[in-house]
């Protein structure tokens, strides 16, 4: 089983629209937990920090679930420039991070 | 803002060639990392540098081989390149390291190398 899961997508929207993605991961002892996004052959960037409480950050909304082992970040009102490669990344069972494989979204005008 | 700093971007290799890839950071960040991103398998650690003077393997050190130069700088060697070892690599740098909270990694633009 892979540290940290994530559904591939692709996910196709329409603009305006809210969207979702989850991810499990298998360490329960992760302690630190992020989202990144990543453009097409770019580099990895930090989109947000996941924390016990759930956080938001303008539309973006991150939730973490320690009983369940998942996070998921929630997207409102999508824009054309949120297309891009959503990664979740957990502290892993060496203490570095570990990336999920990532979620592409595309958003449609 | 330079950030993290990658050479080169794009390079070809011929099987056996060897070559290092340079990564130098201007945060003053104690820790350092190279990954590797292959399609549909995610970014994979190869090395990293938890501060300046230490190395460890990463998942996929197999290969390749590092220096911590020192605080900036960590470079990734390949020894004898490989077709195995095309992909996308990524530098990235961070305050703190493993679980903790700063262990938020800033990552250079990559290099994307090729072994024929």
């Amino acid at each position: 089983r892979k540290e940290v899961e994530q559904d591939p997508g692709p996910f196709n929207v329409p603009e305006g629209a809210t969207v979702a993605f989850n991810c499990t991961y298998s360490n329960s002892a992760s302690q630190s937990f992020f989202w990144y996004r990543q453009d097409c052959r770019k580099e990895p960037k930090l989109l947000m920090s996941v924390y016990s409480s759930g956080n938001e950050d303008g539309r973006f909304t991150a939730q973490l679930n320690r009983a369940s082992q998942y996070i998921s970040l929630l997207i409102r009102d999508s824009k054309l420039s949120d297309s891009a490669t959503y990664l979740c990344v957990v502290s892993g069972s060496a203490r570095q991070l570990t990336f999920g494989s990532g979620t592409q979204l595309t958003v449609l005008p | 803002n330079a950030g993290v700093t990658q050479t080169p971007k794009f390079q070809v290799l011929k099987t056996g060639q060897s070559m290092t890839l340079q990564c130098a950071q201007d945060m003053n960040h104690n820790s350092m990392y190279w990954y590797r991103q292959d399609p549909g398998m995610g970014l994979r650690l190869i090395y990293y540098s938890a501060s300046e003077g230490t190395t460890d393997k990463g998942e996929v050190p197999n290969g390749y081989n590092v220096s911590r130069l020192n605080k900036r700088e960590f470079s990734l060697r390949l020894e004898s390149a490989a077709p195995s070892q095309t992909s996308v690599y990524f530098c990235a740098s961070s305050e703190g390291y493993g679980g903790s909270a700063k262990n938020i990694q800033y990552f250079g633009a990559g290099t994307r190398l090729s072994v024929l």
